[in-house]
């Protein structure tokens, strides 16, 4: 069974901090994805990441994918409060369809 | 583009009767979809895949005689959740899978069992 460790699960910091979430995992994903999601919603796509090494840019969030596809990153610099939500990952295994979720992170930044 | 809908958004119902909830993919063919479950403040948890077409594939403790699933066509799956009891409450999330390898997420549908 593919397992997605997600940390941290709950993080609180003031507008203007950086922060960082880890999706960790022992299994190899052929991509993974980077979700948020606001309360009573669905959860909206941020970014895909495919290639082991690869590092994607969405203005102030910074995705990485490992360099052996088994773990990711998502950096966030100067957080405002609008970052407020949860933030999950997700790996589709090798040969897969399935969506294999990290525990997600709560995020609140104050103001 | 890839858009995807879910149809009703909150539904309150009684307990013992059935209640369906249509997820569509307004832009694109989907020939799989996914259903989730999400309990208050957790991840989400796959419940079955459908498959256009064919059966769905439940997962692991999801009894698949009380959670239906019809994928009918390319664009519209149902999951119809029979004999609701209260336990059955919680936030229902429809993903469909596109040719790119991404999944995009319905809205959510709230259902609360009385």
């Amino acid at each position: 069974t593919q397992l997605l460790e997600q940390s941290p699960q709950f993080l609180s910091i003031q507008e203007g901090e950086n922060l960082t979430v880890y999706c960790n995992s022992s299994s190899v994903f052929s991509s993974l994805q980077w979700y948020r999601q606001e309360p009573g919603e669905g959860p909206v796509l941020l970014v895909t990441v495919v290639t082991g090494g690869e590092v994607k840019k969405l203005k102030r969030l910074t995705f990485q994918f490992g360099d052996a596809r088994k773990d990711s990153s998502l950096h966030i610099t100067a957080a405002q409060p609008g970052d407020t939500g949860l933030y999950l990952c997700a790996g589709v295994g090798q040969g897969a369809q399935k969506l294999v979720f990290g525990q997600g992170t709560r995020l609140t930044i104050n103001p | 583009g890839a858009v995807v809908s879910q149809h009703p958004s909150r539904v309150i119902c009684k307990s013992g009767t059935s209640v369906k909830i249509e997820c569509r993919s307004l832009d694109f063919q989907a020939t799989t979809m996914f259903w989730y479950r999400q309990f208050p403040k957790q991840s989400l948890m796959l419940m079955a895949t459908s498959n256009e077409g064919s059966k769905a594939t439940y997962e692991q403790g999801v009894e698949k005689d009380k959670f239906l699933i019809n994928h009918a066509s390319l664009t519209l799956s149902t999951l119809t959740v029979t004999s609701a009891h209260p336990e059955d409450s919680s936030f229902y999330i429809c993903s469909a899978f596109t040719f790119t390898d991404t999944q995009y997420f319905g809205p959510g549908t709230r259902l609360t069992v009385l």
